[in-house]
């Protein structure tokens, strides 16, 4: 079971770039890399997803290294919207067993 | 677009009374799941199906039991409810395996007294 590790929260100003980075140190040959947005009150909602290098999408890029036990989003140019908390989860296509784990998320609070 | 619905948003119920969380997705998907989210814990995974009748076990099973008669739709059942279990419940669904993209309902927010 691939475990998580992000960092508790990040500070960030609008117009920068943020780089948020995940540890998954036992990850498995079959999982790929998925992260997610949650703002208040709502359910977390899918940015991006990886197995290897890069991949990036309208709003994020995804880096995964070759040794594939971390990976970084990044958050081009963030607004006040950015604000919310973003999680790392490492899990398989494969439908059976437990081969999910959430990170603890990270807090982005993103200041004028 | 993805829809997937829960039932409630805001619930509460008393100690020992049995709590049905019900979530339905339009998309046809094959794989649903059930979260708790609890402050400074994260997503924690309860139970997933990945197909009618299927289920397996997540993280935290203990004290709660699953329904999956039609495909979209995914019931969390508390046998009999703990304040322990006062939390906020996701449901989440995915076309393909647990690590394909999942959507996520508006969470149902279960008070237990």
């Amino acid at each position: 079971l691939a475990k998580t590790t992000q960092p508790i929260s990040m500070d960030s100003y609008e117009g920068q770039e943020v780089n948020i980075t995940c540890s998954h140190n036992n990850i498995a040959t079959n999982d790929y890399i998925t992260w997610y947005q949650q703002f208040p009150s709502q359910g977390p909602r899918f940015i991006i997803q990886g197995y290897k290098t890069k991949v990036t999408n309208e709003v994020a890029s995804l880096f995964i290294p070759a040794d594939r036990k971390s990976s970084t989003l990044s958050l081009p140019r963030v607004s006040l919207s950015d604000t919310a908390v973003y999680y790392c989860l490492v899990g398989t296509y494969n439908n059976a067993g437990n081969m999910l784990t959430f990170g603890g998320g990270t807090r982005l609070m993103v200041k004028p | 677009d993805v829809k997937v619905t829960q039932s409630s948003r805001y619930l509460v119920k008393r100690t020992g009374e049995k709590v049905f969380l019900e979530c339905v997705q339009d998309m046809d998907h094959e794989n649903m799941f059930w979260y708790r989210q609890d402050p400074g814990l994260g997503l924690r995974l309860i139970y997933f199906s990945y197909d009618v009748k299927m289920k397996e076990k997540g993280d935290i099973p203990e004290g709660y039991s699953v329904s999956r008669e039609k495909k979209e739709r995914f019931s969390l059942i508390l046998e009999s409810a703990s304040t322990n279990q006062t939390s906020m419940y996701l449901c989440a669904s995915s076309l393909l395996g647990p690590g394909e993209a999942q959507y996520f309902g508006p969470g149902t927010r279960l008070l237990v007294l």
